[in-house]
């Protein structure tokens, strides 16, 4: 089963603006991770956030956790053509083994030039 | 795509005939994974692995049949027993299991007819 959610399933943005897409779980986690697929081609990780931090920046790229909404935000900044991707949340559930990551559906981010 | 190859990046078979896809790492990782992806949707676990000789089913395993005879392989089975074996296939390794980022193959799209 699905475990995340994400919000919006496709984002359309002008280059330089910012994107915030959104992912809501249902159980409670250990981590939750972002990840970037470009079309066709295989996951590239972007970040990993434990429950028991709040936000973390890594480049333009900052995410947020809210462990009591079951809830994180992936925040894209001054975004560029080569942005252009899905993204996906995905989640290790608390209890379980550390192997179980679940995916959410993803957002289709596209940027243009 | 990391240090993780999967072959061959497109594959063709006839309804009822079994096909093994190939999973390549040398990141000296412990444990792999291979997911399903379908259209427009996220990841789902197949089946995965956390040390040699060991495996464990994940979401979908029905169908499907892997082996980890070695540390460095992770080969998958998609048998005739699998109702609809048309997708995308991602193969991931992790350092092991816990609080780690997985990275991903470049992924082989089976088309079955």
């Amino acid at each position: 089963s699905q475990q995340g959610e994400e919000d919006p399933q496709a984002l359309s943005i002008q280059e330089g603006e910012n994107a915030t897409m959104n992912c809501s779980y249902k159980t409670s986690i250990n981590n939750l991770q972002w990840y970037r697929q470009n079309s066709g081609r295989g996951l590239v990780h972007l970040i990993l956030i434990r429950s028991n931090e709040r936000e973390k920046h890594s480049g333009r790229l900052r995410v947020t956790l809210d462990t009591s909404k079951k809830s994180s935000s992936l925040l894209i900044t001054a975004s560029r053509a080569a942005d252009t991707a899905s993204y996906f949340c995905a989640t290790v559930p608390l209890g379980t083994s550390g192997s179980r990551l679940t995916f959410g559906e993803g957002t289709q981010l596209t940027v243009n030039p | 795509d990391g240090g993780i190859t999967q072959s061959p990046k497109y594959l063709f078979r006839k309804e009822g005939q079994n096909v093994t896809l190939s999973c390549e790492q040398n990141l000296n990782h412990d444990a792999m994974y291979w997911y399903r992806q379908d259209p427009g949707q996220g990841l789902r676990l197949i089946y995965y692995s956390q040390i040699v000789n060991d495996f464990q089913k994940g979401d979908i395993a029905e169908g499907y049949s892997v082996s980890r005879e070695k540390k460095e392989s992770f080969p998958l089975t998609v048998t005739s027993a699998q109702k609809n074996p048309t997708a995308f296939y991602l193969c991931a390794s992790s350092p092991r299991t816990g609080n780690y980022e997985q990275y991903f193959g470049p992924g082989t799209r089976l088309t079955v007819t």
